[in-house]
């Protein structure tokens, strides 16, 4: 079935640091990617989405491409800022059909310190 | 901008005991969803709803979990008999029938079973 792999965390990194989060999948033909934050106290919100390979997702500074040749959807940020610190979770919709379930990796905490 | 609700924030109840958990999704979605957070883990699929009925479940998903679209507007998931083992954030999602492949999440209920 469908799966989701994401690095180990939590990740601590100064204000205004490279960011990168790692995200690999195991899924049939061509799903759609995405990466969902969860601030604190906060439900999931949809941070940016690919629906394609080579597909480039952004949103907020945040971006991540689709590259099917190493089923990977790394997620990445030039310059954190304090305001980022949340969970990060990777997730994906198979091909079974237009509105299949969303499988997701286990998330990620991210802390930006001043 | 049209976002799903779901109410309560937080319920407390005894093991053995009946809750339900409510949830209006966006208003001209079809589709809807439960997830849930235990503490720590992952999120995972319990259950989609299209066209008033079930479309998929997962193993989760026993006998004891039941979902309901009442009206046009909420949608319900029921635990019959509550365990400890349910205590976790519960998320309520809704996607529509354009095409587009995100799901939107309410902020979520966390229950606790005592």
């Amino acid at each position: 079935g469908d799966s989701v792999t994401q690095m180990e965390g939590p990740v601590t990194l100064s204000e205004e640091a490279f960011l990168t989060i790692n995200c690999t999948y195991t899924a049939t033909g061509y799903p759609s990617l995405f990466w969902y934050v969860q601030y604190p106290g906060e439900g999931l919100q949809l941070l940016l989405k690919a629906t394609k390979a080579d597909d480039k997702g952004s949103n907020k500074g945040f971006e991540a491409t689709y590259r099917k040749e190493t089923t990977s959807f790394h997620l990445e940020k030039g310059s954190v800022q304090v305001s980022d610190s949340a969970v990060y979770f990777c997730a994906l919709r198979g091909v079974a059909g237009a509105n299949s379930k969303l499988t997701f990796g286990k998330g990620i905490t991210l802390s930006v310190r001043p | 901008e049209p976002e799903v609700t779901q109410t309560p924030s937080h319920q407390v109840t005894q093991m053995g005991q009946e809750v339900i958990l409510r949830c209006v999704p966006i208003s001209n979605h079809l589709y809807f969803y439960w997830y849930r957070q235990i503490l720590g883990q992952k999120v995972e699929f319990l259950v989609s709803f299209y066209n008033n009925e079930i479309s998929e479940k997962s193993e989760i998903f026993d006998d004891q979990f039941s979902v309901e679209r009442p009206d046009g507007s909420n949608f319900t998931l029921k635990i019959r008999s509550t365990k400890l083992e349910d205590s976790a954030m519960y998320f309520c999602a809704s996607s529509d029938q354009t095409g587009r492949p995100e799901a939107f999440f309410g902020q979520g209920t966390r229950l606790t079973v005592v």
